[in-house]
């Protein structure tokens, strides 16, 4: 069974400084691996996703993520955090087969200081 | 955007009442899920469609069921509301590669 473990329900960062979301999954097999990204009072966007290509994956707005196998994590950075990426992070691992259900982690906020 | 809405978006309900969200897609996705989203808790999946007429279980299905009678439409209802059910719905297409996309979701509450 797959499971994700977002460590932070809420993460502060200065303008400017590095953003770093934490992400720790659980599968029996090899996963598909995402983060999400909810604005207050929206539906959830892709940032980016990892399918067993290449394991540093770079997303939108200069997000990046690394798929670690030996840690088991799916760690997202960004080098300078800006006022906008203020949102909730999600973390999502799927099956490969079947009927793709997500799992999702219990979300981190980002609060972003001027 | 996968052309996905939710009807109604925001919904005040009494305890006891049946309530029916609807997920309307134009993107002829097959795969169509239907999550609730509660603080400290994520997202989680409530039953998901396959298919026309196909639908199955989510980790939270209890006191939920859904119907796709059209591609297109993906219902959940609420047979009689509890408090308990008081979140924020949101619904899903997959393309059946990789990422699933979402609607802007269904703020429901339960008095």
């Amino acid at each position: 069974a797959q499971s994700v473990t977002q460590l932070g329900s809420h993460v502060s960062v200065s303008e400017g400084a590095l953003v770093l979301l934490r992400c720790n999954y659980s599968s029996s097999v090899p996963p598909y691996l995402f983060w999400y990204v909810q604005y207050p009072n929206q539906g959830l966007q892709l940032l980016l996703k990892y399918t067993s290509a290449a394991t540093l994956v770079k997303g939108i707005n200069g997000f990046e993520a690394e798929f670690k196998k030996s840690e088991t994590s799916f760690h997202l950075t960004k080098p300078s955090a800006h006022m906008s990426d203020a949102a909730e992070y999600f973390c999502a691992v799927s099956e490969k087969t079947g009927a793709n259900n997500l799992f999702f982690g219990t979300g981190t906020r980002l609060t972003v200081i001027p | 955007d996968a052309g996905i809405t939710q009807s109604p978006r925001h919904k005040v309900t009494e305890t006891g009442t049946p309530v029916t969200l609807r997920c309307h897609q134009t993107e002829n996705h097959r795969y169509m899920y239907w999550y609730r989203q509660d603080p400290g808790h994520g997202l989680r999946l409530i039953h998901y469609s396959y298919g026309v007429k196909d639908t199955d279980k989510g980790e939270v299905s209890d006191g939920y069921s859904v119907s796709r009678s059209k591609t297109e439409d993906f219902l959940l209802t609420l047979e009689s509301a509890t408090s308990s059910q008081t979140s924020v719905y949101f619904c899903a297409t997959w393309t059946g590669t990789y990422e699933q996309y979402f609607g802007p979701g269904t703020r429901l509450t339960v008095t």
